[in-house]
């Protein structure tokens, strides 16, 4: 079945640039979404990208994709104390609401 | 803003017990969804509900799950007799229809969970 794999752990320092790494195994995704999930809270769509497109930017929040190696990178630059949460990367396919879910990326930003 | 609303927000209850979990989605969406999040690892879809019936559904969502939308407001996930490992932390999402906004993205609106803990 799919799979959608993350790291786990990212630190950054305050101001630093964070690059959040995914990478997911169906080739028929047709959109891939980054989720945030600060803590006690539910699960807000960050961004998403369609799978025709190399990049989006929006804000301090780039994502690129490269749809050979199956490869999906979620860029905040200049990271806040409050952009601490944790990332999933999610896809889902053509015609479905089913999303499936990395395990998320904790981020902790060091002030 | 609306928003997808959950209750209760931590329920403890013994294993072989039923366990009824609400939501209130949001009011003029369409698509129902139910994923679980066991400790530790990754958010996994149960099932998805459409126009008073189940749409889709993993492995997970065996025949002690079953969902329910009885008045047209709130959405509910019921485990008829709960394990050990069913402890997780339950989603709830709404999408809107075709001609809501978000439809054209996929994107999802998901409620803050309910923590299940089944000792």
């Amino acid at each position: 079945g799919e799979d959608v794999e993350q790291s786990l752990f990212l630190s950054v320092r305050e101001g630093d640039s964070s690059v959040i790494n995914c990478t997911y195994t169906d080739s028929s995704s047709t959109y891939l979404y980054w989720y945030k999930q600060e803590p006690g809270a539910g699960l807000q769509l960050l961004t998403y990208i369609f799978s025709n497109m190399d990049m989006k930017q929006d804000q301090r929040l780039t994502v690129l994709l490269n749809k050979k190696d199956k490869h999906l990178s979620l860029r905040i630059a200049d990271t806040q104390t409050g952009d601490s949460a944790i990332y999933f990367c999610a896809e889902s396919g053509a015609g479905s609401y089913q999303l499936t879910f990395g395990k998320g990326t904790k981020l902790s930003v060091i002030p | 803003e609306p928003e997808v609303t959950q209750t209760p927000s931590h329920q403890v209850t013994q294993m072989g017990q039923e366990v009824i979990l609400r939501c209130v989605p949001i009011s003029n969406h369409l698509y129902f969804y139910w994923y679980r999040q066991i400790l530790g690892q990754k958010v996994e879809f149960l099932v998805s509900f459409y126009n008073n019936e189940i749409s889709e559904k993993s492995e997970i969502f065996d025949d002690q799950f079953s969902v329910e939308r009885p008045d047209g407001s709130n959405f509910t996930l019921k485990i008829r007799s709960t394990k050990l490992e069913d402890s997780a932390m339950y989603f709830c999402a709404s999408a809107p229809g075709t001609s809501g906004v978000g439809w054209d993205t996929g994107e999802l609106f998901f409620g803050e969970g309910s923590r299940l803990t089944v000792l």
